[in-house]
Parts: structure tokens; C-alpha cells; sequence
């Protein structure tokens, strides 16, 4: 069954202390993933796509990669701001599932000043 | 400001009636996704229409259906409405479908319908 998970739920960082987020997949054949940062209350604000493993994309202090069994989402000296829900998705290629996204749960991120 | 509106912002009603989510895509898009976020549960993808007819169905009740316009619109309807149907609407939008074997289209996503059933 094709599935994503994310780890961990839950991530409490200091200002401009870096981690990094895990999105991993289980399905056949990747179209693409997906990253999207979501506030409280908000709609989920598109960040990157990733087509194929080896591919990576930056914006600002966040940078996302892409291997054949997950992608991480690297957040580099973050500040409080981009304290949010993190979320991944991901689109297979199979017959069944050729019309929708497959999405994870989500990791929650915050960071104190 | 991704260019998806939705209306309302908040809905409350009472168990057993019907409400309308209404949602605009974004300019050129074809494609309109709906979706439910409750508290505990991440995105639930519900039902998505291409250029006015139907495309995929996900987790979507019964109860609940939608439709797209000639004007690209789209509509979500949710009738006897249960106290375990409150959480969030969203509606998302795209160039085109997600093809089974060509690229992949960005979803965006609106600002939500807060749904509340007392």
C-alpha cells in the first residue's frame, strides 16, 4: 500500500539552531513530492517539488532533497517564523492513485527565539 | 496569497442541516481539489473536478457533494450534518490533473472553511 510517513511529529529548535525533517514513501512508481508549509488555521503554502532522486531546491533558509526512498527538508539557522506544520505528499504512478497526492502527517516545528 | 479563494471563512450551522463551501481557483487552472483537515487528522483529499466533470474520489461521504461550474467554480455541499463533520474545508487548485504518466501539477491551496457543527 503506498504510503508516506513523517519523523518526528513533533520538533522544538532554538533560533538558528539547524535540523532536518523526514518525509518517507513507500510507492510505486514517484511522480513527484511534495513539500508545504502550513500555519495554524491557514491553507498549506506550497514550498517545493521534487521530481527524482538526487534533485534538490532552496528557498531561503530551507533546502529539500530527494533520495528513491525519502526526501529531507533541511532548515538551516531557522527563526521563529518558520515555526509551522510541515507537510510532505507525494504522487505515484499508479493507475489507482494517478489523480491524487498521498499525504503525510505532518511535522510540527517550532523554534524559540 | 496563493489566488484560491474560498467562501465562507467560518460556518457554524446545527447537526442535521446542509451548508455550501464555495471555492475559485486560481486564474488558468482547470482542476479543483477539495479536502478536510479535522484536528487529528492531517489532509483528507475528499473529491477533484477537472474543466466540469469529476476525476477522482478520495475519503468523501455520502452526505457530502460537489460540482464544478462552466465559470471553473466549485461547489461543496455537505447535508445532515453530523458533529464530527466540524473541522477544516480546503480547496485547492491546478493547471491540470495529475496525469498518470506525464509531469506533475502543483496543488494550491485556499484559505479554508472553518466549519463548525453544534
Amino acid at each position: 500500500e503506498d504510503q508516506v510517513t513523517q519523523s518526528p511529529e513533533a520538533l522544538r529548535l532554538q533560533e538558528g539552531e539547524s535540523s532536518s525533517l523526514n518525509c518517507s514513501y513507500t510507492v510505486s512508481g514517484l511522480r513527484g513530492l511534495f513539500w508545504y508549509r502550513q500555519d495554524p488555521g491557514k491553507g498549506p503554502e506550497f514550498l517545493f517539488t521534487l521530481y527524482s532522486a538526487g534533485e534538490e531546491k532552496e528557498k531561503e533558509r530551507l533546502k529539500a532533497t530527494l533520495t528513491k526512498k525519502e526526501s529531507f527538508l533541511h532548515i538551516t539557522a531557522p527563526k521563529p517564523e518558520d515555526s509551522a506544520t510541515y507537510l510532505c505528499a507525494v504522487q505515484a504512478g499508479t493507475a489507482g492513485n494517478n489523480r491524487k497526492l498521498i499525504w503525510g502527517l505532518g511535522t510540527s516545528l517550532g523554534v524559540n527565539p | 496569497d496563493s489566488g484560491v479563494t474560498q467562501t465562507p471563512k467560518h460556518l457554524i450551522t446545527a447537526t442535521g442541516q446542509r451548508v455550501t463551501l464555495r471555492c475559485s481557483p486560481r486564474s488558468g487552472d482547470l482542476s479543483v481539489y477539495w479536502y478536510q483537515q479535522s484536528l487529528d487528522q492531517g489532509l483528507q483529499f475528499l473529491i477533484q473536478y477537472y474543466n466540469g466533470e469529476e476525476r477522482a474520489k478520495g475519503n468523501i461521504l455520502e452526505r457530502f457533494s460537489a460540482q464544478q461550474f462552466p465559470d471553473l467554480h466549485s461547489e461543496l455541499n455537505l447535508s445532515s450534518l453530523e458533529l464530527g463533520d466540524s473541522a477544516l474545508y480546503f480547496c485547492a487548485s491546478s493547471v491540470r490533473p495529475q496525469r498518470e504518466w506525464g509531469y506533475t501539477d502543483t496543488q494550491y491551496f485556499g484559505p479554508g472553511t472553518r466549519l463548525t457543527v453544534l
